[in-house]
C-alpha cells in the first residue's frame, strides 16, 4: 500500500525566514508526485508535478525537488500570504494518495 | 477554463438520513476522484473513476456509500444512512490522465448531527 508521510505537522516562521517541508513516500512504481496548497474552507490548489528523481520545479518563492525516497518543498523569504496547509500526494498503484499535510504559518 | 464544480457547498443532516453530492469535472478530464477530508487530516480517496468505470473503490464504505459517473462526465456520491463520523468535507477532483495533476472543486462540507 502506498504511504506518504509529511513533516513537520506544523511550522511557524517569521516573514523572510526560509525553510523546507518534507514529504517521504513508499510506493511501488512512482508515476508522479504532486504538491498542493490548501487554504481553510477551500479545495487543494495544484502547485507542482514531479516525475523523476533529480527533477526540480519553481514558482515564485516555492521550489520543489524530488529524490527516490522523498520530496522537499523549499520556501524562500516567505510572506504572510504563503500561510496555508501544504499537501503532498503520490500517484502509484493507479491511485492518488495524500499525506496529512504541513500547516505553515508565516508571522509578519 | 471552468474548474471542477461541486454542489451543495454545505449540508447539515441528521444521522440515519441520506444525502447526495454532485460533481461536474473539467471538460475532457477522463479521471474523476471523490475524497473525504476530515478536519486536520489529508484527503482520503473514496473512489476513482476512469471515464465511467471504477478504478479503485477499496476505501469506500460500500454498506452506506455509493457513487456513479453518468456517461463518463458528471458524478454523484450518496450516503445512506449517514453516521456522525461521516461529518467531513467531500472533495471531487478530475485529471486529464490518471498520473497527471488533479484539479479540485471547493468541496461540500457535511455535518451529521
Amino acid at each position: 500500500e502506498d504511504q506518504v508521510t509529511q513533516s513537520p505537522e506544523a511550522l511557524r516562521l517569521q516573514e523572510g525566514e526560509s525553510s523546507s517541508l518534507n514529504c517521504s513516500y513508499t510506493v511501488s512504481g512512482l508515476r508522479g508526485l504532486f504538491w498542493y496548497r490548501q487554504d481553510p474552507g477551500k479545495g487543494p490548489e495544484f502547485l507542482f508535478t514531479l516525475y523523476s528523481a533529480g527533477e526540480e520545479k519553481e514558482k515564485e518563492r516555492l521550489k520543489a525537488t524530488l529524490t527516490k525516497k522523498e520530496s522537499f518543498l523549499h520556501i524562500t523569504a516567505p510572506k504572510p500570504e504563503d500561510s496555508a496547509t501544504y499537501l503532498c500526494a503520490v500517484f502509484g498503484n493507479e491511485k492518488l494518495t495524500f499525506g496529512t499535510g504541513t500547516r505553515l504559518t508565516i508571522i509578519p | 477554463e471552468a474548474g471542477v464544480a461541486q454542489s451543495p457547498r454545505y449540508k447539515i443532516i441528521e444521522k440515519r438520513q441520506s444525502v447526495a453530492f454532485w460533481c461536474n469535472p473539467i471538460s475532457g478530464h477522463a479521471t474523476l476522484y471523490w475524497y473525504q477530508q476530515i478536519l486536520g487530516q489529508g484527503p482520503k480517496l473514496l473512489i476513482q473513476f476512469q471515464n465511467n468505470g471504477v478504478v479503485d473503490d477499496s476505501q469506500l464504505p460500500k454498506d452506506r456509500f455509493s457513487a456513479e459517473r453518468l456517461k463518463g462526465v458528471d458524478s454523484t456520491l450518496k450516503i445512506q444512512p449517514a453516521k456522525l463520523e461521516d461529518s467531513a468535507v467531500y472533495l471531487c477532483a478530475s485529471s486529464f490522465l490518471p498520473n497527471t495533476e488533479a484539479f479540485f472543486g471547493q468541496g461540500t462540507r457535511l455535518t451529521v448531527v
